[in-house]
């Protein structure tokens, strides 16, 4: 199995600044993904971010907005851009095991709130 | 990725088996049936799949239709700590990271009464 951290856990922005959301691996992955779950809803994958290549981003999600990066096997970070209220969400990051890539593991998310 | 049905909610009483449908009617050949849940306030958590055979581990257990349009999840003795959104996800076998990634659809919520 995977132990997932991400920091901060939550946070309250203003609208226009910018939080960095990181997530740490106690094991080294090459696969991660970021995902985006808006109040009530299901989660929506944001983008794929292997160590070693570029952010890959699903469709409705660019760079610009949701910067990210994979210095490492065991850390990325997904920065929130120029935020605005519809930004408030619970962000998560998961992994695949390099070992085991039938499961993914999720860490417990940043809930975020801009106001 | 392949869509996946599932209502939108359910109810059980504790100690009782649960049964949660999942359609799957565009399935492909190559697309594994798994299973995730969410607890309140937690990320999602692994629980069970499988391609064509039904499969068991201690948390569930997973009944696959023999044309594979369907499936089940069966708890086998609800507990109060089951209550979660339970999500069927098809996802395509591979180790690129594009295959990887799961498309989550919006689950089911169960709800599990004393």
């Amino acid at each position: 199995s995977a132990v997932i951290s991400q920091k901060p856990s939550r946070d309250i922005c203003q609208r226009g600044t910018s939080l960095t959301i990181q997530c740490q691996v106690d094991s080294q992955v090459t696969m991660m993904f970021w995902y985006r779950q808006q109040p009530g809803q299901s989660l929506t994958l944001i983008a794929t971010a292997n160590q070693g290549s570029e952010a890959t981003y699903e469709s409705g999600f660019v760079i610009d907005k949701f910067p990210i990066s994979r210095p490492n096997l065991t850390f990325s970070t997904l920065t929130v851009s120029n935020m605005s209220p519809e930004d408030s969400s619970i962000y998560l990051c998961s992994v695949v095991l390099d070992y085991s890539p039938e499961t993914q593991y999720f860490g417990p998310g940043t809930r975020l709130l801009v106001l | 990725d392949a869509k996946t049905t599932q209502p939108n909610s359910m109810e059980s009483n504790e100690e009782e088996p649960v049964h949660l449908p999942c359609n799957h009617s565009t399935i492909s050949g190559t697309d594994y049936i798994h299973w995730y849940r969410q607890l309140p306030s937690q990320g999602p958590e692994y629980v069970i799949h499988g391609l064509t055979s039904n499969v068991n581990n201690r948390m569930a257990s997973l009944a696959i239709a023999e044309d594979r349009k369907s499936s089940t999840l069966i708890l086998h003795r609800a507990t109060l700590r089951d209550a979660a959104v339970y999500y069927c996800i098809l996802r395509d076998w591979g180790y690129g990271g594009a295959t990887n990634k799961l498309i989550f659809g919006t689950g089911t919520l169960l709800a599990v009464q004393p």
